[in-house]
């Protein structure tokens, strides 16, 4: 089956710093990946959409200039959480559409980020 | 995004057939009704998916009635490993997936 994977899949960071979060689709091409956030025990919540070769789209309320997205290829998308501090902590999960089939959508085993 | 309303909790014990209903009242007609599982930790695990009638997999049954306005996940003799978040979405060919609060299966011995 599709699998999606992520990298690394936990990183401490200290409050100031930056730190960037793979995706990538293993085994089939993805035209569009989408990230989350998901805090504890509370539920996804879609942060942006990445689209190979454009610039991503970003939900209300995230700030495109600190979660910084790149969609270079069909397999690999980027989040670079800039100048992280604490209360970006939070469990980070990426999504990735087949392109070969069209409402299939696989996610990631997430990243786990703590920012101290 | 159509909305979608589910019950925040179920319990149930082993070797029962715990059945999830969800509603989603503004479902568009392009509109594909998906659930999906997810542990502690991990990252959504799809389930099922379906348009209408009756949709069952390896895992699940999906029944959605003529109207679209609901749909129930059917999961058939569940196991303490069943125990585990599961989520309704429904979406259309842009498949910008909104997340509900999603319904929390807790299963007992």
């Amino acid at each position: 089956g599709a699998v999606v994977s992520q990298h690394p899949s936990w990183v401490i960071c200290k409050s100031g710093t930056s730190v960037k979060i793979e995706c990538r689709s293993l085994d089939f091409q993805a035209t569009t990946m989408f990230w989350y956030r998901q805090f504890p025990k509370q539920s996804l919540m879609l942060m942006a959409t990445s689209n190979e070769g454009s610039k991503a789209t970003y939900e209300q309320g995230v700030e495109k200039d600190k979660f910084l997205i790149n969609h270079a290829s069909l397999t690999l998308s980027t989040l670079t959480v800039t100048s992280a501090h604490p209360e970006d902590s939070s469990f980070y999960i990426c999504s990735a559409r087949d392109r070969a089939i069209s409402y299939e959508q696989y996610f990631g085993p997430g990243t786990r980020l703590t920012v101290t | 995004l159509a909305k979608t309303t589910q019950p925040i909790s179920m319990d149930s014990y082993e070797g029962q057939e715990v059945n999830i209903t969800c509603s989603h009242n503004n479902i568009a007609t392009n509109d594909y009704i998906t659930w999906y599982q997810q542990f502690p930790s991990q990252g959504p695990r799809f389930i099922i998916q379906g348009y209408k009638t009756k949709v069952t997999n390896e895992v699940a049954s999906l029944f959605i009635p003529a109207d679209r306005k609901s749909s129930t996940l059917s999961l058939p003799r569940v196991s303490l490993s069943d125990t585990a978040v599961y989520y309704c979405l429904v979406g259309g060919n842009d498949y910008k997936l909104s997340f509900g609060a999603g319904t929390t299966v807790t299963v007992r011995a």
